[in-house]
Protein backbone atom coordinates (compact mmCIF):
# COMPACT_ATOMS: atom_id res chain seq x y z
CA UNK A 1 0.00 0.00 0.00
CA UNK A 2 1.60 3.33 -0.97
CA UNK A 3 0.71 6.02 1.34
CA UNK A 4 1.91 8.70 -0.51
CA UNK A 5 0.42 9.27 -4.07
CA UNK A 6 2.09 11.47 -6.85
CA UNK A 7 0.52 13.44 -10.00
CA UNK A 8 0.77 13.06 -12.51
CA UNK A 9 2.10 9.72 -13.49
CA UNK A 10 3.73 10.85 -16.19
CA UNK A 11 4.65 14.12 -17.92
CA UNK A 12 6.14 14.72 -21.25
CA UNK A 13 6.94 18.16 -21.86
CA UNK A 14 8.92 20.35 -24.49
CA UNK A 15 12.13 22.12 -23.35
CA UNK A 16 11.67 25.28 -21.59
CA UNK A 17 7.88 24.95 -20.30
CA UNK A 18 7.37 25.06 -16.73
CA UNK A 19 5.79 21.85 -14.46
CA UNK A 20 4.54 21.38 -10.85
CA UNK A 21 4.55 17.78 -9.50
CA UNK A 22 2.07 16.93 -6.29
CA UNK A 23 2.58 14.67 -3.17
CA UNK A 24 -0.21 13.73 -1.68
CA UNK A 25 -0.96 11.53 1.76
CA UNK A 26 -3.32 11.58 4.56
CA UNK A 27 -0.57 10.69 6.99
CA UNK A 28 1.23 12.99 8.84
CA UNK A 29 5.30 12.46 8.31
CA UNK A 30 8.08 14.11 10.18
CA UNK A 31 9.43 15.18 7.26
CA UNK A 32 9.28 14.37 3.33
CA UNK A 33 12.04 14.06 0.62
CA UNK A 34 12.53 14.45 -2.90
CA UNK A 35 14.31 12.19 -5.32
CA UNK A 36 15.67 11.68 -8.93
CA UNK A 37 16.18 8.45 -10.30
CA UNK A 38 17.90 7.80 -13.99
CA UNK A 39 17.04 4.10 -15.26
CA UNK A 40 18.82 1.53 -13.34
CA UNK A 41 20.25 3.66 -10.89
CA UNK A 42 19.37 4.16 -7.36
CA UNK A 43 17.38 7.36 -6.36
CA UNK A 44 19.50 10.73 -5.66
CA UNK A 45 18.41 12.88 -2.50
CA UNK A 46 17.30 16.21 -3.87
CA UNK A 47 16.00 17.95 -1.10
CA UNK A 48 14.83 17.56 2.87
CA UNK A 49 11.39 19.45 4.18
CA UNK A 50 10.70 19.23 7.70
CA UNK A 51 8.90 22.40 8.79
CA UNK A 52 5.11 22.99 7.63
CA UNK A 53 4.71 25.59 4.94
CA UNK A 54 8.57 25.10 4.11
CA UNK A 55 9.73 26.67 0.96
CA UNK A 56 13.23 25.04 -0.89
CA UNK A 57 14.84 26.24 -3.54
CA UNK A 58 17.51 24.61 -5.88
CA UNK A 59 18.08 26.16 -8.97
CA UNK A 60 15.17 25.74 -10.90
CA UNK A 61 13.83 23.50 -8.81
CA UNK A 62 11.21 24.58 -6.14
CA UNK A 63 9.98 22.33 -3.48
CA UNK A 64 6.97 23.18 -0.84
CA UNK A 65 5.52 21.11 2.41
CA UNK A 66 2.52 21.59 3.24
CA UNK A 67 1.03 23.65 6.31
CA UNK A 68 -0.10 20.27 7.54
CA UNK A 69 3.44 18.17 6.42
CA UNK A 70 0.65 15.80 4.48
CA UNK A 71 1.73 16.87 1.14
CA UNK A 72 4.47 18.47 -0.77
CA UNK A 73 4.69 19.87 -4.31
CA UNK A 74 8.00 20.11 -6.55
CA UNK A 75 8.16 22.87 -9.24
CA UNK A 76 10.67 22.90 -12.17
CA UNK A 77 11.08 26.54 -14.08
CA UNK A 78 11.89 26.05 -17.62
CA UNK A 79 12.72 22.32 -17.92
CA UNK A 80 15.37 21.21 -19.43
CA UNK A 81 16.24 17.51 -21.17
CA UNK A 82 18.42 16.72 -18.22
CA UNK A 83 15.33 16.80 -15.78
CA UNK A 84 14.35 14.03 -17.38
CA UNK A 85 13.98 11.08 -14.86
CA UNK A 86 11.76 9.52 -12.38
CA UNK A 87 10.74 11.87 -9.49
CA UNK A 88 10.12 10.25 -6.18
CA UNK A 89 9.10 11.89 -3.10
CA UNK A 90 9.13 9.78 0.38
CA UNK A 91 7.72 10.29 3.80
CA UNK A 92 9.72 9.84 6.70
CA UNK A 93 7.94 8.21 9.68
CA UNK A 94 7.67 9.94 13.05
CA UNK A 95 10.05 7.53 14.44
CA UNK A 96 12.43 8.33 11.41
CA UNK A 97 12.63 4.38 11.18
CA UNK A 98 10.47 4.65 8.05
CA UNK A 99 10.77 6.23 4.89
CA UNK A 100 8.04 5.56 2.29
CA UNK A 101 7.97 6.11 -1.21
CA UNK A 102 5.20 8.21 -3.44
CA UNK A 103 3.95 6.40 -6.44
CA UNK A 104 6.41 8.19 -8.80
CA UNK A 105 6.43 11.01 -11.84
CA UNK A 106 8.28 10.06 -14.78
CA UNK A 107 9.36 13.28 -16.75
CA UNK A 108 10.58 13.61 -19.89
CA UNK A 109 11.04 16.92 -21.22
CA UNK A 110 11.50 16.76 -24.87
CA UNK A 111 14.73 18.83 -26.86
CA UNK B 1 29.05 12.57 0.78
CA UNK B 2 27.70 8.77 2.50
CA UNK B 3 28.13 6.01 0.25
CA UNK B 4 26.43 2.83 -0.43
CA UNK B 5 27.36 -0.32 -2.22
CA UNK B 6 25.30 -3.01 -3.60
CA UNK B 7 26.48 -6.01 -4.82
CA UNK B 8 25.98 -7.44 -7.45
CA UNK B 9 24.45 -5.19 -9.91
CA UNK B 10 23.55 -8.12 -11.96
CA UNK B 11 22.09 -11.10 -11.65
CA UNK B 12 20.83 -14.05 -13.67
CA UNK B 13 19.72 -17.55 -11.80
CA UNK B 14 17.97 -20.41 -12.93
CA UNK B 15 14.20 -20.98 -11.32
CA UNK B 16 14.51 -22.80 -7.81
CA UNK B 17 18.02 -21.17 -6.56
CA UNK B 18 18.72 -18.87 -4.25
CA UNK B 19 20.54 -15.39 -4.53
CA UNK B 20 21.85 -13.45 -2.16
CA UNK B 21 22.25 -9.16 -2.98
CA UNK B 22 24.73 -7.34 -0.09
CA UNK B 23 24.03 -3.62 0.47
CA UNK B 24 27.24 -1.91 2.46
CA UNK B 25 27.70 1.46 4.32
CA UNK B 26 31.20 2.16 2.82
CA UNK B 27 31.99 5.08 5.20
CA UNK B 28 29.57 5.50 7.89
CA UNK B 29 27.38 2.77 10.53
CA UNK B 30 24.22 2.01 9.73
CA UNK B 31 21.75 0.64 12.24
CA UNK B 32 19.29 0.66 9.97
CA UNK B 33 19.33 -0.25 6.30
CA UNK B 34 15.36 -0.66 4.16
CA UNK B 35 15.36 -3.00 1.41
CA UNK B 36 13.30 -2.14 -1.35
CA UNK B 37 11.49 -3.59 -4.69
CA UNK B 38 10.93 -1.54 -8.27
CA UNK B 39 9.06 -2.66 -11.51
CA UNK B 40 9.90 -0.77 -14.51
CA UNK B 41 8.85 2.96 -14.54
CA UNK B 42 7.17 2.39 -11.16
CA UNK B 43 7.94 4.11 -7.81
CA UNK B 44 10.11 2.08 -4.54
CA UNK B 45 8.01 -0.83 -2.79
CA UNK B 46 9.24 -0.93 0.40
CA UNK B 47 9.71 -4.84 1.44
CA UNK B 48 11.79 -4.60 4.63
CA UNK B 49 13.44 -2.40 7.31
CA UNK B 50 16.60 -4.10 8.64
CA UNK B 51 17.87 -3.67 12.03
CA UNK B 52 21.43 -4.42 13.02
CA UNK B 53 21.40 -7.12 15.49
CA UNK B 54 17.65 -8.05 15.22
CA UNK B 55 15.09 -9.14 13.44
CA UNK B 56 13.94 -7.58 10.01
CA UNK B 57 10.32 -6.20 9.91
CA UNK B 58 8.44 -6.88 6.69
CA UNK B 59 6.25 -5.05 5.22
CA UNK B 60 2.59 -6.48 4.67
CA UNK B 61 2.47 -8.62 1.56
CA UNK B 62 6.32 -9.53 1.77
CA UNK B 63 7.44 -13.28 2.87
CA UNK B 64 9.87 -13.40 5.08
CA UNK B 65 10.63 -16.73 4.83
CA UNK B 66 11.52 -15.92 1.01
CA UNK B 67 12.46 -13.31 1.87
CA UNK B 68 15.63 -13.53 4.66
CA UNK B 69 17.12 -10.41 5.43
CA UNK B 70 20.40 -10.53 7.86
CA UNK B 71 21.86 -7.67 9.42
CA UNK B 72 25.05 -8.95 10.81
CA UNK B 73 27.26 -5.61 11.50
CA UNK B 74 26.48 -2.21 11.25
CA UNK B 75 27.96 -2.02 7.58
CA UNK B 76 26.40 -4.28 6.27
CA UNK B 77 22.87 -6.30 5.43
CA UNK B 78 22.01 -8.81 3.06
CA UNK B 79 18.97 -9.46 1.48
CA UNK B 80 18.68 -13.37 0.21
CA UNK B 81 15.98 -14.46 -2.41
CA UNK B 82 15.38 -18.08 -1.60
CA UNK B 83 14.21 -20.53 -3.98
CA UNK B 84 13.81 -18.25 -7.11
CA UNK B 85 11.10 -17.74 -9.33
CA UNK B 86 10.61 -15.72 -12.78
CA UNK B 87 8.10 -14.08 -10.95
CA UNK B 88 10.66 -12.43 -8.59
CA UNK B 89 12.33 -10.66 -10.91
CA UNK B 90 12.92 -7.39 -10.45
CA UNK B 91 15.13 -4.10 -9.52
CA UNK B 92 16.21 -4.63 -5.82
CA UNK B 93 17.54 -1.50 -3.94
CA UNK B 94 18.54 -1.06 -0.68
CA UNK B 95 19.42 2.01 1.34
CA UNK B 96 20.62 3.08 4.44
CA UNK B 97 20.05 6.57 7.02
CA UNK B 98 22.71 7.97 8.24
CA UNK B 99 22.68 9.33 12.10
CA UNK B 100 21.38 12.82 12.71
CA UNK B 101 20.80 14.80 15.43
CA UNK B 102 17.66 13.47 15.79
CA UNK B 103 15.97 9.78 14.90
CA UNK B 104 14.19 11.73 12.06
CA UNK B 105 16.69 14.17 10.63
CA UNK B 106 19.31 11.48 9.17
CA UNK B 107 19.43 11.12 5.63
CA UNK B 108 18.80 7.83 3.10
CA UNK B 109 21.60 6.76 0.85
CA UNK B 110 20.78 4.56 -1.98
CA UNK B 111 22.89 1.78 -3.16
CA UNK B 112 23.18 1.42 -6.94
CA UNK B 113 20.42 -1.33 -7.09
CA UNK B 114 20.39 -5.26 -8.09
CA UNK B 115 18.86 -6.56 -11.17
CA UNK B 116 17.88 -9.72 -10.85
CA UNK B 117 16.59 -12.04 -13.42
CA UNK B 118 15.02 -15.33 -13.08
CA UNK B 119 14.99 -18.11 -15.73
Amino acid sequence: TQLLEQSPQFLSIQEGENLTVYCNSSSVFSSLQWYRQEPGEGPVLLVTVVTGGEVKKLKRLTFQFGDARKDSSLHITAAQPGDTGLYLCAGVSRTGNQFYFGTGTSLTVIP
Amino acid sequence: GAVVSQHPSWVICKSGTSVKIECRSLDFQATTMFWYRQFPKQSLMLMATSNEGSKATYEQGVEKDKFLINHASLTLSTLTVTSAHPEDSSFYICSARTSGGGSNTGELFFGEGSRLTVL
